[in-house]
């Protein structure tokens, strides 16, 4: 069985472009997620989705950061324009049910210069 | 204040010497404690999911309990190729329906031969 799959696996861009990652997650698991992960630290979440709605992204910074889930399949994250300081691991991450394990992507670097 | 609490930051042990990670929480109401070990450049691998006190779960030569305020990943004679961070995060379980998983800041755990 086919885990989480993300692309890029690494982004170099330069500040105030934009950039998107992509996640298909695993078949059949309805709920996603996008993580972020700076070094030395643990994965801190960005956006949660039940199908296509998306019912957690408190932690999202909504004035460049967004994200759409069609379908209630794969997902994409988009960060317009980016600053140096988002610099770090994106990670997207499934479960077939709330309140079970998260499968995780091999995530996207990600760095702003 | 953190969540979510792991000790030690960093663990170097001998091949076959046994030690214990800790992850100490704070949440209202848990509904779930998730071990994942992260290997550089990778997302994290799922390892085990523990539920209510006294819960124990083991897997080779890792073996995690539960207690109300921590868990502990008992990792018994490791070998090399158990070196990576070990990851402990929460799902907290309340009236607002949360169920994003919180993350300590992870042990890298390194064997030397």
């Amino acid at each position: 069985e086919a885990g989480v799959v993300q692309s890029p696996r690494y982004k170099i861009i330069e500040k105030k472009q934009p950039v998107a990652f992509w996640c298909n997650p695993i078949s059949g698991h309805n709920t996603l997620y996008w993580y972020r992960q700076n070094l030395g630290q643990g994965p801190e979440l960005l956006i949660r989705y039940e199908n296509e709605e998306a019912v957690d992204d408190s932690q999202l910074p909504k004035d460049r950061f967004s994200a759409e889930r069609l379908k209630g399949v794969d997902s994409t994250l988009k960060i317009q324009p980016a600053e140096l300081g988002d610099s770090a691991v994106y990670l997207c991450a499934s479960s077939g049910q709330v309140n079970t394990e998260a499968f995780f992507g091999q995530g996207t670097r990600l760095t702003v210069v | 204040e953190d969540q979510v609490t792991q000790s030690p930051e960093a663990l170097r042990l001998q091949e076959g010497e046994s030690s214990s990670l800790n992850c100490s929480y704070t949440v209202s109401g848990l509904r779930g404690l998730f071990w994942y070990r992260q290997d550089p450049g990778k997302g994290p691998e799922f390892l085990f999911t523990l539920y209510s006190a006294g819960e124990e779960k083991e897997k080779e030569r890792l073996k995690a309990t539960l207690t109300k305020k921590e868990s502990f990943l008992h990792i018994t004679a490791p070998k090399p190729e158990d070196s990576a961070t070990y990851l402990c995060a929460v799902q907290e379980g309340n009236q607002g329906g949360s169920e994003k998983l919180v993350f300590g800041k992870g042990t890298k755990l390194t064997v030397n031969p």
